[in-house]
């Protein structure tokens, strides 16, 4: 499975843009990128999810080079509630949650 | 619909005891994974079950076990507990087969080992 690495912490004030980059430089081809995001004492939530270009869904933006040995969570107009950890996942797709590899995530706090 | 349900929320248990945990997937997923959360290894897989049938398993002592019912309810024990068992249990289902991997987690167990 591919490693990924992603920055441990990012501060952020309320109502700025927040880009999360995740790296993935052994990523195979069949593999697709996922973010999950997890509250103290929750599972992870199923953000956003993307093969290659780009990916917007009512919450986030995934933009994901030509190479796709990296991509970027964006995250528009953060509020306190966003503060969470976020996960950068690469695997490929077999639509179950079977053998997720979670690294360290990014934690984000977002203040005010 | 409703989320994916895990019972009890928390547990307390000593040390040399077993423990069963619940999860109930969302109606239809037949996929449930477990995993292990700790603050020193974070989120890791347990196994996962499928059909009644487990079809994955992570790098864990076979302390751990588990099980699915026809209604895809499933149970994950732990025997002869340590206190690394200490833990936040979650359970997530899929739905097999769905074009996206979109896993749906519960809010976990939080087992403390004394």
């Amino acid at each position: 499975l591919a490693k990924t690495t992603q920055p441990i912490s990012m501060d952020s004030y309320e109502g700025q843009e927040v880009n999360i980059t995740c790296s993935h430089n052994n990523i195979a081809t069949n593999d697709y990128i996922t973010w999950y995001q997890q509250f103290p004492s929750q599972g992870p939530r199923f953000i956003i999810q993307g093969y290659k270009t780009k990916v917007t869904n009512e919450v986030a933006s995934l933009f994901i080079p030509a190479d796709r040995k990296s991509s970027t969570l964006s995250l528009p107009r953060v509020s306190l509630s966003d503060t969470a950890v976020y996960y950068c996942l690469v695997g490929g797709h077999t639509g179950t949650a079977s053998k997720l590899t979670f690294g360290t995530g990014t934690r984000l706090q977002v203040t005010l | 619909k409703a989320g994916v349900t895990q019972t009890p929320r928390y547990l307390i248990k000593t040390r040399g005891q077993q423990v069963t945990l619940s999860c109930s997937p969302i109606s239809g997923h037949r996929s449930v994974s477990w995993y292990q959360q700790t603050p020193g290894q974070g989120l890791q897989f347990l196994f996962e079950y499928f059909s009644e049938t487990q079809r994955n398993k992570g790098n864990f002592p076979g302390r751990f076990s588990g099980r699915q019912f026809s209604n895809s309810r499933s149970e994950m024990n732990v025997s002869t507990l340590e206190l690394g068992d200490s833990a936040l249990y979650l359970c997530a289902s899929s739905l097999a087969g769905s074009r996206y991997t979109e896993a749906f987690f519960g809010q976990g167990t939080r087992l403390t080992v004394v």
